[in-house]
């Protein structure tokens, strides 16, 4: 299966730790997008990478949260002191130019 | 700004029966692409069903279909011959400067045997 895939599935940490979560997008596609989704939501849109180059990020991602995309092929989204208000499912999707974006499975991430 | 409202938070029909999901969108953009997501329990967010906003026709995909409304800024999702696995939830998304989705808040679709 060539699909999107997130690395970890779920993820439970502590208030105050660092967590990092890798995305492997389609090998082709271009553009690589991360979204959050918090339960009985829709996914919210945090960033976009164009190859390697980051283009847009929402107001939600605060300076706790980066993200790259080196040789733009997989990203990482980094969350550093980590508050229960982060606890969601982070999905990664991809795409080819402006077309359809194919999610991946997404990473749950829950901050006790 | 752009936003995207489904006003049907739950939707539960027989096996076999015709349903539709409503969705309404407010952008400024005069080209612009409409999305229905799947994203059944558990498992991860396919997409159903398209509409560039330039195409007069409305999309269908075998049993999926859209009825697109561009003036009154309306695209719901008519499911015929509903199956089990059509259980899911049901995202409308909006292509924002073609770059990010923005999408409605879902509705949790129940197909009963």
């Amino acid at each position: 299966d060539t699909g999107v895939s997130q690395n970890p599935r779920h993820k439970i940490t502590k208030r105050g730790q660092n967590v990092t979560f890798r995305c492997d997008p389609i090998s082709e596609h271009n553009r690589l997008y991360w979204y959050r989704q918090t339960l009985g939501q829709g996914p919210e849109f945090l960033t976009y990478f164009q190859n390697e180059a980051q283009l847009e990020k929402s107001r939600l991602l605060s300076d706790r949260f980066s993200a790259e995309r080196p040789k733009g092929s997989f990203s990482t989204l980094e969350i550093q002191r980590t508050e229960q208000g982060d606890s969601a499912m982070y999905l990664c999707a991809s795409s080819l130019g402006v077309d359809e974006q194919f999610f991946g499975p997404g990473t749950r991430l829950t901050v006790l | 700004a752009q936003t995207v409202t489904q006003s049907q938070p739950e939707m539960s029909v027989q096996e076999a029966e015709t349903v539709t999901l409503s969705c309404t969108y407010d952008t400024s953009e005069s080209n612009y692409y409409l999305f229905w997501y799947k994203q059944p329990p558990s498992r991860q967010m396919i997409l159903v069903i398209r509409q560039e906003a330039y195409k007069q026709q409305n999309a269908t995909e075998n049993r999926f279909s859209v009825n697109f409304q561009k003036a009154a800024k309306s695209f719901s999702l008519k499911i015929s011959d509903s199956q089990l696995g059509d259980t899911a939830m049901y995202f409308c998304a909006l292509l924002q400067g073609a770059q990010k989705l923005v999408f409605g808040q879902g509705t949790r679709l129940t197909i009963n045997p």
